[in-house]
């Protein structure tokens, strides 16, 4: 069966120290990849997405950036974080060509 | 651009049928999907309209008019654990997939 480990859960980080979070993809190959934000009480804000290795579709500019260095993995980063990327970070994969989309469980970054 | 509009809330009580709207102004997406998040938790994918027309899963059924860029759900037999966000969904060609900005629903006993 197909599983997606997202971490860590939680994170707390001081403005402008920089920022990885991880997502991995098992039982699975060629899926196409997300990376959303949600602000508390508010919508999924689609931040990158990649349908391949070393492709990646970015929608919001802004200081982040992703990354796909192997087929099953999705990374999000920052070089130096504000205070507006606290939030809740949702990696998703979907089949190709599929709208059914599986979501790992978030990370709630908090920038302080 | 690309969007897709729904009600902010909603309130039903236990038992009852509730609609859940999503009206959009974009085109050339493949069809319209519904989910599910329960709060602090992952969405989850309830249903999907490819066709213009009415899909039923259990307590849920989904609707889907093209014409009238227009799509709901439904939850009939509203149970307490049915409290949670609902949003709609739209796939695209290339592979992005963007979501409304979702629908807080409260089932009150």
């Amino acid at each position: 069966s197909q599983t997606i480990h997202q971490w860590p859960a939680t994170l707390v980080q001081p403005v402008g120290s920089p920022l990885s979070l991880e997502c991995t993809v098992e039982g699975t190959s060629n899926p196409n990849l997300y990376w959303y934000r949600q602000a508390a009480g508010r919508g999924l804000q689609l931040l990158f997405y990649s349908v391949g290795i070393g492709q990646i579709s970015s929608e919001v500019p802004q200081n982040l950036s992703a990354s796909r260095p192997q087929d099953r993995q999705f990374i999000l980063s920052s070089k130096k974080l504000l205070l507006s990327d606290s939030g809740f970070y949702l990696c998703a994969w979907a089949y190709r060509g599929r709208d059914e989309a599986f979501f790992g469980q978030g990370t709630r970054l908090t920038v302080v | 651009g690309q969007s897709l509009e729904q009600p902010s809330e909603v309130t039903a009580v236990e038992g009852a049928i509730v609609q859940i709207n999503c009206t959009y102004q974009t085109s050339g997406f493949y069809g319209l999907s519904w989910y599910q998040q329960h709060d602090g938790g992952a969405p989850t994918f309830l249903s999907y309209n490819a066709l213009d027309g009415l899909e039923e899963t259990g307590r849920f059924s989904s609707f889907l008019s093209r014409s009238d860029s227009y799509g709901y759900l439904l939850l009939q037999e509203l149970q307490m654990k049915d409290s949670a966000s609902y949003f709609c969904a739209v796939r695209f060609q290339g592979g992005k997939l963007i979501f409304g900005q979702g629908t807080e629903l409260s089932v009150k006993p």
